[in-house]
């Protein structure tokens, strides 16, 4: 079944202690992006990806780095985590430059920083 | 910068009746826009694509039309259902794969 999983679901922590979200795809995609959701500011993307070892920023990239060393996966890391970065955060995956096809989303991980 | 809006924030309509969402956004030069929908607490579901090129898609009660020069996207539901209830998001989406998302409108089909 094609599908994007991102891990941890949920989870709460507290400020200043680093973490990674997962995220990962079994549909061969060239393109990853990170997106995070709030009430009233909708979704925002974070970081995008091109492909392998290609990366760069959307419209909301402070406070967060990712890497992209396979093509299947795309982790999004909080260094240092604060109260702001709470949040809705959702991956997302689709091929690169192909217009007709649609982006596939992960589930969700709903993040609170304490 | 584009910007992707849409009106209504929520609307609530009786079993039946036909649903009609708006989406507007300011550049034109899209290659396509996208409707989603998305249930409390979970991810985004593709509903339909709209190629640049193409003025409408249908799947089943869905029927989505865009309109570049004036910068406007219609998602009609045919003969709504309580299961319709959810928020639908409009994207539009510009080179390099990226997606504009709109605010979203939060739909309630009363039994």
């Amino acid at each position: 079944e094609a599908q994007v999983t991102q891990n941890p679901r949920y989870l709460i922590t507290v400020t200043g202690k680093k973490l990674t979200v997962t995220c990962s795809q079994n549909m061969n995609h060239e393109y990853m992006s990170w997106y995070r959701q709030d009430p009233g500011l909708g979704l925002r993307q974070i970081y995008y990806s091109m492909n392998v070892e290609v990366t760069d920023k959307g419209d909301v990239p402070e406070g967060y780095k990712v890497s992209r060393k396979e093509k299947r996966n795309f982790p999004l890391i909080l260094e240092s985590p604060s109260p702001n970065q709470t949040s809705l955060y959702f991956c997302a995956s689709s091929h690169a430059g192909l217009t007709g096809e649609t982006q596939y989303f992960g589930p969700g991980t709903r993040l609170l920083v304490l | 910068k584009q910007e992707v809006t849409q009106i209504p924030a929520a609307l609530s309509v009786p079993e039946g009746e036909n649903l009609v969402l708006n989406c507007s956004f300011t550049d034109s030069a899209i290659y396509n826009l996208q409707w989603f929908r998305q249930d409390p607490g979970k991810g985004l579901t593709s509903l339909l694509l709209i190629q640049s090129s193409q003025r409408e898609q249908t799947s089943g009660r869905l029927n989505a039309s865009l309109d570049k020069s004036s910068g406007r996207s219609t998602l009609y539901i045919a003969a709504s259902q309580p299961g319709d209830s959810a928020t639908y998001l409009c994207a539009a989406e510009a080179a390099g794969n990226k997606l504009t998302f709109g605010g979203g409108t939060r739909v309630l089909v009363k039994p």
